[in-house]
Protein backbone atom coordinates (compact mmCIF):
# COMPACT_ATOMS: atom_id res chain seq x y z
CA UNK A 1 0.00 0.00 0.00
CA UNK A 2 1.20 3.45 -0.31
CA UNK A 3 3.24 4.96 2.22
CA UNK A 4 3.37 8.43 3.88
CA UNK A 5 6.22 9.52 6.07
CA UNK A 6 5.98 12.32 8.72
CA UNK A 7 9.08 14.11 10.40
CA UNK A 8 10.04 14.83 13.39
CA UNK A 9 7.55 12.30 14.96
CA UNK A 10 8.11 14.25 17.93
CA UNK A 11 9.10 17.58 19.04
CA UNK A 12 8.87 19.44 22.09
CA UNK A 13 9.97 23.26 21.85
CA UNK A 14 9.60 26.29 23.84
CA UNK A 15 6.60 29.19 23.51
CA UNK A 16 7.62 31.28 20.78
CA UNK A 17 9.78 29.26 18.79
CA UNK A 18 8.19 27.98 15.43
CA UNK A 19 8.52 24.13 14.09
CA UNK A 20 7.97 22.45 11.10
CA UNK A 21 6.66 19.00 10.20
CA UNK A 22 7.17 17.44 7.24
CA UNK A 23 4.95 15.49 5.43
CA UNK A 24 6.47 12.62 1.98
CA UNK A 25 4.45 10.45 0.23
CA UNK A 26 7.45 7.94 -0.20
CA UNK A 27 5.68 5.62 -3.44
CA UNK A 28 3.14 7.50 -4.91
CA UNK A 29 2.81 11.23 -6.36
CA UNK A 30 0.05 13.00 -4.25
CA UNK A 31 -1.33 16.40 -6.11
CA UNK A 32 -3.77 16.83 -2.67
CA UNK A 33 -2.00 16.45 0.67
CA UNK A 34 -3.99 17.11 4.22
CA UNK A 35 -3.25 18.12 7.67
CA UNK A 36 -5.12 17.24 10.87
CA UNK A 37 -5.37 17.62 14.41
CA UNK A 38 -6.02 15.90 16.93
CA UNK A 39 -6.84 16.01 20.83
CA UNK A 40 -6.87 12.93 23.03
CA UNK A 41 -9.17 10.74 22.68
CA UNK A 42 -11.59 12.99 20.01
CA UNK A 43 -11.21 12.22 15.92
CA UNK A 44 -9.69 13.98 13.32
CA UNK A 45 -9.80 17.57 12.64
CA UNK A 46 -8.84 18.70 9.46
CA UNK A 47 -6.90 21.93 9.39
CA UNK A 48 -6.21 22.33 5.60
CA UNK A 49 -5.93 21.03 2.20
CA UNK A 50 -2.94 21.22 0.60
CA UNK A 51 -2.67 21.44 -3.27
CA UNK A 52 0.98 21.64 -5.59
CA UNK A 53 2.32 24.19 -6.44
CA UNK A 54 -0.96 26.83 -5.20
CA UNK A 55 -2.08 28.26 -1.67
CA UNK A 56 -3.47 25.73 0.81
CA UNK A 57 -7.36 25.78 1.66
CA UNK A 58 -7.81 26.26 4.95
CA UNK A 59 -10.86 25.41 7.46
CA UNK A 60 -13.09 27.91 9.53
CA UNK A 61 -11.17 28.57 12.38
CA UNK A 62 -7.68 27.53 11.84
CA UNK A 63 -5.39 30.62 11.69
CA UNK A 64 -3.33 30.16 8.00
CA UNK A 65 -0.66 33.00 9.54
CA UNK A 66 -0.20 30.45 12.33
CA UNK A 67 -0.12 27.30 10.76
CA UNK A 68 1.78 28.20 7.59
CA UNK A 69 1.94 25.36 4.91
CA UNK A 70 3.62 24.74 1.48
CA UNK A 71 3.37 21.94 -0.67
CA UNK A 72 6.42 22.57 -2.86
CA UNK A 73 6.21 18.96 -4.54
CA UNK A 74 4.02 16.49 -5.80
CA UNK A 75 5.76 14.41 -2.94
CA UNK A 76 6.52 16.73 0.07
CA UNK A 77 4.04 19.36 1.97
CA UNK A 78 5.26 21.08 5.03
CA UNK A 79 3.84 22.61 7.96
CA UNK A 80 4.95 25.28 10.15
CA UNK A 81 4.02 26.09 13.39
CA UNK A 82 4.94 29.76 13.62
CA UNK A 83 5.54 31.39 17.41
CA UNK A 84 3.97 28.08 19.10
CA UNK A 85 2.27 28.81 22.69
CA UNK A 86 1.46 25.69 24.99
CA UNK A 87 -2.28 26.10 23.18
CA UNK A 88 -0.49 24.17 20.04
CA UNK A 89 0.01 21.03 21.78
CA UNK A 90 -1.16 18.51 20.23
CA UNK A 91 -1.30 15.22 17.64
CA UNK A 92 -0.32 16.66 14.17
CA UNK A 93 -1.08 14.33 11.06
CA UNK A 94 -0.44 14.58 7.16
CA UNK A 95 -2.53 12.48 4.76
CA UNK A 96 -1.93 12.38 0.57
CA UNK A 97 -4.64 11.51 -1.39
CA UNK A 98 -5.08 8.86 -4.71
CA UNK A 99 -7.77 9.04 -6.78
CA UNK A 100 -9.95 7.02 -4.35
CA UNK A 101 -8.14 6.83 -0.82
CA UNK A 102 -6.33 8.69 1.78
CA UNK A 103 -3.14 7.38 3.70
CA UNK A 104 -1.66 9.06 6.84
CA UNK A 105 1.29 9.57 8.14
CA UNK A 106 2.39 8.21 11.66
CA UNK A 107 1.79 11.84 13.40
CA UNK A 108 3.86 14.13 15.34
CA UNK A 109 3.20 14.84 18.88
CA UNK A 110 4.06 18.43 19.23
CA UNK A 111 4.65 19.54 23.33
CA UNK A 112 4.87 23.62 23.59
CA UNK A 113 6.52 24.71 27.08
CA UNK B 1 -22.75 18.89 5.30
CA UNK B 2 -22.15 15.01 5.72
CA UNK B 3 -23.09 13.55 8.91
CA UNK B 4 -20.95 10.48 10.17
CA UNK B 5 -22.39 8.28 13.46
CA UNK B 6 -20.15 5.30 14.67
CA UNK B 7 -21.44 2.96 17.12
CA UNK B 8 -21.07 1.73 19.66
CA UNK B 9 -18.45 4.66 21.35
CA UNK B 10 -16.26 2.04 23.33
CA UNK B 11 -15.99 -2.02 23.03
CA UNK B 12 -14.69 -4.08 25.71
CA UNK B 13 -14.02 -7.46 24.29
CA UNK B 14 -12.07 -10.66 25.78
CA UNK B 15 -9.54 -12.00 23.44
CA UNK B 16 -11.42 -14.59 20.77
CA UNK B 17 -14.53 -12.40 20.57
CA UNK B 18 -16.14 -11.45 17.48
CA UNK B 19 -17.27 -7.59 16.89
CA UNK B 20 -19.73 -5.50 14.70
CA UNK B 21 -19.05 -1.95 13.94
CA UNK B 22 -20.87 0.39 13.30
CA UNK B 23 -21.08 3.34 10.27
CA UNK B 24 -24.37 5.58 9.57
CA UNK B 25 -24.12 8.25 7.09
CA UNK B 26 -26.03 11.15 6.00
CA UNK B 27 -25.77 11.11 2.19
CA UNK B 28 -24.85 9.20 -0.63
CA UNK B 29 -21.46 7.82 -0.59
CA UNK B 30 -19.19 6.85 -3.47
CA UNK B 31 -16.20 6.86 -1.46
CA UNK B 32 -16.23 5.44 1.90
CA UNK B 33 -12.88 3.98 4.38
CA UNK B 34 -12.48 2.28 7.42
CA UNK B 35 -9.71 2.97 9.39
CA UNK B 36 -7.70 1.77 12.63
CA UNK B 37 -5.81 4.25 14.75
CA UNK B 38 -3.21 2.27 16.87
CA UNK B 39 -2.22 3.12 20.41
CA UNK B 40 0.61 5.01 18.74
CA UNK B 41 -1.63 7.17 16.56
CA UNK B 42 -0.93 5.93 13.32
CA UNK B 43 -4.06 5.32 11.32
CA UNK B 44 -3.81 1.89 9.32
CA UNK B 45 -6.42 1.75 5.92
CA UNK B 46 -8.45 -0.98 6.66
CA UNK B 47 -10.78 -0.83 3.91
CA UNK B 48 -11.96 1.10 1.05
CA UNK B 49 -15.34 0.18 0.52
CA UNK B 50 -18.73 2.38 -1.01
CA UNK B 51 -20.42 -0.62 -1.40
CA UNK B 52 -20.33 -4.27 -1.30
CA UNK B 53 -18.44 -6.64 0.87
CA UNK B 54 -14.76 -7.26 1.03
CA UNK B 55 -12.41 -9.44 3.45
CA UNK B 56 -9.29 -9.07 4.81
CA UNK B 57 -7.77 -12.41 7.00
CA UNK B 58 -10.00 -11.83 10.30
CA UNK B 59 -11.97 -8.52 8.91
CA UNK B 60 -14.10 -7.63 6.87
CA UNK B 61 -16.51 -5.25 5.77
CA UNK B 62 -20.30 -4.66 4.20
CA UNK B 63 -21.01 -1.07 3.00
CA UNK B 64 -24.97 -0.98 1.64
CA UNK B 65 -25.09 2.69 0.36
CA UNK B 66 -29.16 2.51 -0.33
CA UNK B 67 -29.52 2.20 2.91
CA UNK B 68 -26.72 4.57 4.02
CA UNK B 69 -24.55 2.37 6.63
CA UNK B 70 -21.57 0.00 6.40
CA UNK B 71 -20.38 -2.40 8.96
CA UNK B 72 -16.90 -3.91 10.09
CA UNK B 73 -16.34 -7.34 10.94
CA UNK B 74 -13.57 -8.34 13.27
CA UNK B 75 -13.73 -11.76 14.08
CA UNK B 76 -11.52 -14.14 16.51
CA UNK B 77 -10.33 -10.72 18.18
CA UNK B 78 -6.36 -10.15 19.35
CA UNK B 79 -4.76 -7.94 21.35
CA UNK B 80 -3.13 -6.01 19.14
CA UNK B 81 -6.49 -5.62 17.63
CA UNK B 82 -7.30 -2.88 20.22
CA UNK B 83 -6.95 0.85 19.07
CA UNK B 84 -9.98 3.52 17.66
CA UNK B 85 -11.38 2.35 14.38
CA UNK B 86 -13.05 5.39 12.19
CA UNK B 87 -15.05 5.11 9.32
CA UNK B 88 -14.98 8.18 6.93
CA UNK B 89 -16.66 9.42 4.13
CA UNK B 90 -15.18 12.10 0.97
CA UNK B 91 -17.01 14.77 0.90
CA UNK B 92 -16.42 17.93 -0.92
CA UNK B 93 -12.64 16.82 -1.82
CA UNK B 94 -11.93 16.08 2.08
CA UNK B 95 -12.57 13.34 4.51
CA UNK B 96 -15.60 13.71 7.32
CA UNK B 97 -15.03 11.21 10.01
CA UNK B 98 -17.17 9.21 12.47
CA UNK B 99 -16.19 9.90 16.79
CA UNK B 100 -14.52 6.38 16.25
CA UNK B 101 -15.43 3.17 18.17
CA UNK B 102 -12.44 2.40 20.57
CA UNK B 103 -11.64 -1.04 20.89
CA UNK B 104 -10.08 -2.54 24.11
CA UNK B 105 -9.39 -6.22 23.62
CA UNK B 106 -7.97 -7.90 26.74
CA UNK B 107 -6.12 -11.11 26.87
Amino acid sequence: GAVVSQHPSWVICKSGTSVKIECRSLDFQATTMFWYRQFPKQSLMLMATSNEGSKATYEQGVEKDKFLINHASLTLSTLTVTSAHPEDSSFYICSAATSHEQFFGPGTRLTVL
Amino acid sequence: GIQVEQSPPDLILQEGANSTLRCNFSDSVNNLQWFHQNPWGQLINLFYIPSGTKQNGRLSATTVATERYSLLYISSSQTTDSGVYFCALRGAQKLVFGQGTRLTINP
